[in-house]
C-alpha cells in the first residue's frame, strides 16, 4: 500500500521568508510518480510539479525548487521569498504503476503568509 | 493546456433531489477521469474512477447507486448524486487525464471543484 505524509498541517510565515513543505512517501514499488499540487481559497487544485523516481535532479522554477531525495523517501517543495499569493493549501501526492493512475494524497499543508 | 472544467461550481438542493455535476476537459481527450470528495481542512478521497465507455471502478465505501457516474465521451463525464441528503453536502472534485489509466506518466489536471449543499 501508498502512503504519503505530510507532517506539517500549518505552516504560518512573514512574507519574504523562505518555507520547505515536507513530504515523505512510502511504496514498495520502484517505479512512481510524485506531484505536488496547490490549492488556492478557491478550491481548484493547481498542478505545480510531476517527478518520476528515475529522476532524482532537484528542480527549480521560479520561486519554486523541489528536492527529491530516495534515500530519505522525500519530495519536498521550498518557497523562496515567499509572498501573499502563496497562501494556499499543498498536496503532496504520490502515484505507483500498480495502482493504475491513481493518485495517493497526502493530507495536505497550509500556508499562510502573511505581509 | 489541459483544462478541466466543472459546472456548477455551486449548488443548493432540498433533501431527496438528485444532482448532476459535469466535468469537461476543455483542450484534450480524457481517456481517465476521476471523482474526488473533499470534507472542509481535510484532503482529497478518491469516490471513483471511470473509462471512457466503460463502467466506473468504485473505491471502497462509495455507494455506485448513490453517486452515478458516467463517461460518454472522451471529453465528458458526470455525477449524478441522488436522493441527496444533507451528509452529501460537500466538495465535489473532478480531475482527468490524457492517458489509458494505466500508464503511469500521466498527470492529472483538476477541475474547479463544486459545492453542494443539501438542505
Amino acid at each position: 500500500a501508498q502512503k504519503v505524509t505530510q507532517a506539517q498541517t500549518e505552516i504560518s510565515v512573514v512574507e519574504k521568508e523562505d518555507v520547505t513543505l515536507d513530504c515523505v512517501y512510502e511504496t514498495r514499488d520502484t517505479t512512481y510518480y510524485l506531484f505536488w499540487y496547490k490549492q488556492p481559497p478557491s478550491g481548484e487544485l493547481v498542478f505545480l510539479i510531476r517527478r518520476n523516481s528515475f529522476d532524482e535532479q532537484n528542480e527549480i522554477s521560479g520561486r519554486y525548487s523541489w528536492n527529491f531525495q530516495k534515500s530519505t523517501s522525500s519530495f519536498n517543495f521550498t518557497i523562496t521569498a515567499s509572498q501573499v499569493v502563496d497562501s494556499a493549501v499543498y498536496f503532496c501526492a504520490l502515484r505507483v504503476r500498480d495502482a493504475g493512475n491513481m493518485l495517493t494524497f497526502g493530507g495536505g499543508t497550509r500556508l499562510m503568509v502573511k505581509p | 493546456g489541459a483544462v478541466v472544467s466543472q459546472h456548477p461550481s455551486r449548488v443548493i438542493c432540498k433533501s431527496g433531489t438528485s444532482v448532476k455535476i459535469e466535468c469537461r476537459s476543455l483542450d484534450f481527450q480524457a481517456t481517465t477521469m476521476f471523482w474526488y470528495r473533499q470534507f472542509p481542512k481535510q484532503s482529497l478521497m478518491l469516490m471513483a474512477t471511470s473509462n471512457e465507455g466503460s463502467k466506473a471502478t468504485y473505491e471502497q465505501g462509495v455507494e455506485k447507486d448513490k453517486f452515478l457516474i458516467n463517461h460518454a465521451s472522451l471529453t465528458l463525464s458526470t455525477l449524478t448524486v441522488t436522493s441527496a441528503h444533507p451528509e452529501d453536502s460537500s466538495f465535489y472534485i473532478c480531475s482527468a487525464s490524457e492517458g489509458l489509466g494505466t500508464a503511469h506518466s500521466d498527470t492529472q489536471y483538476f477541475g474547479p471543484g463544486t459545492r453542494l449543499t443539501v438542505l
